[in-house]
């Protein structure tokens, strides 16, 4: 199994900053999506990248996958306390594998 | 529609104890799957199914039985409840595994339930 590295681990801002978080791993993916979990609930898909350096933008989150298909980010502008959850990146291998995650904290 | 709904949404058991979850799709998806959320271990494939009928194991199968009787149910069983079966365990569906073009197909996921074993 080929891990997917999610970093960092634990985001904590304030309303307004801009962050971004990343997903690494060290072979080539066929693609990658990403997934917000709020608390007690389950994730939610925001976004698959399929082509190397394709960019995805969901109002003021956007999504790059890396020229190598082994990374991708996701930025958001202008962070709201709506955003507060957990992000997750998943590839696919045969069957989705998941990423730990990184937790985003979005305070007023 | 519903989506994906899950019963119960939090059980507690003792050790040895049985129980299966329910999960249930109205989206009509061929796909369905059970996952396990730990802290620090993000989600983990225990089984899935690729349509009514059939079952294949994931990651993580060892303790849990699963069965597709009915296309929209996909059940997961505990026959004998451990301490490290406690976790919060999500069910999903979709229409297909990988769409044309080699993307994965989106997953929808069920609202969890919280396990508890003593």
């Amino acid at each position: 199994t080929q891990l997917l590295e999610q970093s960092p681990q634990f985001l904590s801002i304030q309303e307004g900053e801009n962050l971004t978080v990343y997903c690494n791993s060290s072979s080539v993916f066929s693609s990658l999506q990403w997934y917000r979990q709020e608390p007690g609930e389950g994730p939610v898909l925001l976004v698959t990248v399929v082509t190397g350096g394709e960019v995805k933008k969901l109002k003021r989150l956007t999504f790059q996958f890396g020229d190598a298909r082994k990374d991708s980010s996701l930025h958001i502008t202008a962070a709201q306390p709506g955003d507060t959850g957990l992000y997750l990146c998943a590839r696919s291998q045969g069957n989705l594998i998941f990423g730990k995650g990184t937790k985003l904290s979005v305070k007023p | 529609n519903a989506g994906v709904t899950q019963t119960p949404k939090f059980r507690v058991l003792k050790t040895g104890q049985s129980m299966t979850l329910l999960c249930a799709q109205d989206m009509n998806h061929e796909y369905m799957y059970w996952y396990r959320q730990d802290p620090g271990m993000g989600l983990r494939l225990i089984h899935y199914s690729v349509g009514e009928g059939t079952t294949a194991k994931g990651e993580v199968p060892d303790g849990y039985n699963v069965s597709r009787l009915k296309k929209q149910n996909f059940l997961l069983g505990l026959e004998s409840a451990a301490p490290s079966q406690t976790s919060v365990y999500f069910c999903a569906s979709s229409w297909r595994g990988v769409r044309r073009g080699g993307s994965e197909e989106t997953q929808y996921f069920g609202p969890g339930t919280r396990l508890l074993v003593l």
